[in-house]
């Protein structure tokens, strides 16, 4: 089975911190995606990479940046944490062709103070 | 732009029930639809995917249909279990070459004993 692991569940930051959330993913998936979830708003997207080093935005990249350095590894940065960015984030991964199944990890729950 | 609608957002439905969740999108013109379930405080897991070509797919209990042109999908769940207590949401994934999924934001399903 396709692992896609996030590595906190969850984090307590402080305004102005930066934080990084990362997500690993095992089945050298060309395609991985940050997604946010709030209640009432759905799953929206963050940004998207489809290949080492590459990344298009999503509907909300304010206040993020990505980085996709190797194939399996995808980080989502906040530059400067502040309270509106208190959310659930998903990780996702899958293959660009074919019946591309979106695989997601468990999520990381952060809560900035 | 693609909307995708799940209506209710919330059901509760005794044991044993067999029940129909639905979904709705405004753009005919998509790739494939996936069917998730999320757990409270988890991610999502994918349960079926269906390309536009198709106009179901079964695995166990859970039985998809896609009607493209009348842009619907319906899940069916048989002899729903209290164990079958998740979110469920909606995806297309638009033509075009997008990888980006566009979601619904989900039907909430208690299942009682």
């Amino acid at each position: 089975d396709v692992k896609v692991t996030q590595s906190s569940r969850y984090l307590v930051k402080r305004t102005g911190e930066k934080v990084f959330l990362e997500c690993v993913q095992d089945m050298d998936h060309e395609n991985m995606f940050w997604y946010r979830q709030d209640p009432g708003l759905g799953l929206r997207l963050i940004y998207f990479s489809y290949d080492v080093k590459m990344k298009e935005k999503g509907d909300i990249p304010e206040g993020y940046s990505v980085s996709r350095e190797k194939k399996e590894r995808f980080s989502l940065i906040l530059e400067s944490a502040s309270t509106n960015q208190t959310s659930m984030y998903l990780c996702a991964s899958s293959w660009s062709s074919g019946a591309n199944v979106l695989t997601f990890g468990a999520g990381s729950r952060l809560t900035v103070l | 732009k693609q909307e995708v609608t799940q209506i209710p957002a919330a059901l509760s439905v005794p044991e044993g029930e067999n029940l129909v969740l639905n979904c709705s999108f405004t753009d005919s013109a998509i790739y494939n639809l996936q069917w998730f379930r999320q757990d409270p405080g988890k991610g999502l897991t994918s349960l079926l995917l269906i390309q536009s070509s198709q106009r179901e797919q079964t695995s166990g209990r859970l039985n998809a249909s896609l009607d493209k042109s009348s842009g619907r999908s319906t899940l069916y769940i048989a002899a729903s279990q209290p164990g079958d207590s998740a979110t469920y949401l909606c995806a297309v994934r638009p033509q075009g070459g997008s990888e980006k999924l566009v979601f619904g934001k989900g039907t909430k399903l208690t299942v009682n004993p």
